[in-house]
């Protein structure tokens, strides 16, 4: 079955303790992106990925870190997370055209305490 | 303003009714054009792409007006299973990978 698959779903944790919020897709897709989801904001992109080892900020990238050393996986990393980045985040992916519709993983919801 | 914009809401339509939403852009540049379905803070879903000719897809019909910077969703004889929440998506010109996300229309087809 084609899918996105984020770990974990949930997760609460505290200020300035790391974690890393894994993505993985298994339709070959080139492009990936990460994007989080705030009430009344909408969706905001924060990293993308273009091919192994091709990131680049979206809109909101501080905080964040990703890595592309795969093809079908994408991490996304907060080194040292803080309460504003407390939020709902989706991973995404689709083949290179624009043009073509993303496939988003179930959506990951974090709390920093 | 806003690259993407949407009326958020909340629509209350009664079953059957015919329900329309608009959603403008600010980049006349833009060229590519959808509209996704969240359902209560799922994944969103792609619903329909929009093409400038307007298409339609059973009940759902998306147009394009690029003169006004809008496009629009049309849902037909809205059924109960069509509560979501709607959100208009457009590319970013200059950077083709990068699509921008309204914040969303929250729709609530009542019985």
């Amino acid at each position: 079955e084609a899918q996105v698959t984020q770990n974990p779903r949930y997760l609460i944790t505290v200020t300035g303790k790391k974690l890393t919020v894994t993505c993985s897709q298994n339709m070959n897709h080139e492009y990936m992106s990460w994007y989080r989801q705030d009430p009344g904001l909408g969706l905001r992109q924060i990293y993308y990925s273009m091919n192994v080892e091709v990131t680049d900020k979206g809109d909101v990238p501080e905080g964040y870190k990703v890595s592309r050393k795969e093809k079908r996986n994408f991490p996304l990393i907060l080194e040292s997370p803080s309460p504003n980045q407390t939020s709902l985040y989706f991973c995404a992916s689709r083949i290179g055209q624009a043009n073509q519709p993303q496939h988003f993983g179930d959506g990951t919801r974090l709390s920093i305490l | 303003r806003k690259e993407v914009e949407q009326d958020p809401g909340p629509f209350n339509v009664p079953e059957g009714a015919t329900v329309a939403f608009n959603c403008t852009y600010s980049n006349s540049a833009s060229q590519s054009f959808f509209w996704y379905r969240q359902d209560c803070r799922k994944e969103p879903k792609l619903l329909m792409s929009v093409y400038s000719s307007g298409n339609e897809d059973g009940r759902f019909t998306a147009q394009l007006n690029r003169a006004s910077q809008y496009i629009s969703l049309l849902i037909r004889d809205s059924k109960l299973s069509d509560s979501a929440t709607y959100l208009c998506v457009v590319n970013r010109p200059g950077s083709a990978r990068q699509l921008t996300f309204g914040s969303g229309t929250q729709l609530t087809v009542l019985p």
